[in-house]
């Protein structure tokens, strides 16, 4: 088993929709949680942390359920410059504080 | 703003040869890390260093050397180029007290 699982994609949906992501995460000794996104050929991009109380940004809105073991981010009225690769990622800083990347799930925002 | 820096941007090895990836980064930071990234693939570790003079391997270490010298520079080093390293490597640092990566913009290499 993977230790971070998303959705597979690719997801194509139309401006102005919503869209969701799931991921989950097998080590429950994880403390900290992350959505990156990344453009084609480019470096992933810090897009927001994730805390158990739930956050905000803007568009962007990202959950997590330690219990589960689960991390969500729902991006609402969904725009063009929003196609990219959104990752999931999860660090436990008691391994030196390496990252552990999901495989990513492809978003196209289409006119 | 440099911020992390990584050399080459793009490099194609004949299989056999060797090479140095060079990272460097000017924000003072204790941790640094390399990362690979195969088509559709998430990031997987190869090594990081917690700060100068300490390494440690990652998930996908083989084929791959590393040193760390000085806070700033963490060049990996592949010394017999094997077509299953061609990928895209990235390195990243960050600061002792966030949990923020700052990745450079990446390697692409093709080992042919």
């Amino acid at each position: 088993r993977k230790e971070v699982e998303q959705d597979p994609g690719p997801f194509n949906v139309p401006e102005g929709a919503t869209v969701a992501f799931n991921c989950t995460y097998s080590n429950s000794a994880s403390q900290s949680f992350f959505w990156y996104r990344q453009d084609c050929r480019k470096e992933p991009k810090l897009l927001m942390s994730v805390y158990s109380s739930g956050n905000e940004d803007g568009r962007f809105t990202a959950q997590l359920n330690r219990a589960s073991q689960y991390i969500s981010l729902l991006i609402r009225d969904s725009k063009l410059s929003d196609s990219a690769t959104y990752l999931c990622v999860v660090a436990n800083y008691n391994q030196g504080g390496k990252l552990i990347f999901g495989q990513g799930t492809e978003l196209s925002v289409k006119p | 703003n440099a911020g992390v820096t990584q050399t080459p941007k793009f490099r194609i090895l004949k299989i056999g040869q060797s090479m140095t990836l060079q990272c460097a980064q000017d924000m003072n930071h204790n941790y640094m890390y390399w990362y690979r990234q195969d088509p559709g693939m998430g990031l997987k570790l190869i090594y990081y260093s917690v700060g100068a003079g300490i390494t440690d391997k990652g998930e996908v270490p083989n084929g791959y050397n590393v040193s760390r010298s000085t806070t700033e520079d963490f060049p990996l080093r592949l010394e017999l180029a094997a077509p299953s390293q061609t990928s895209v490597y990235f390195c990243a640092s960050r600061d002792s007290r966030q949990n923020i990566q700052y990745f450079g913009a990446g390697t692409r290499l093709s080992v042919l």
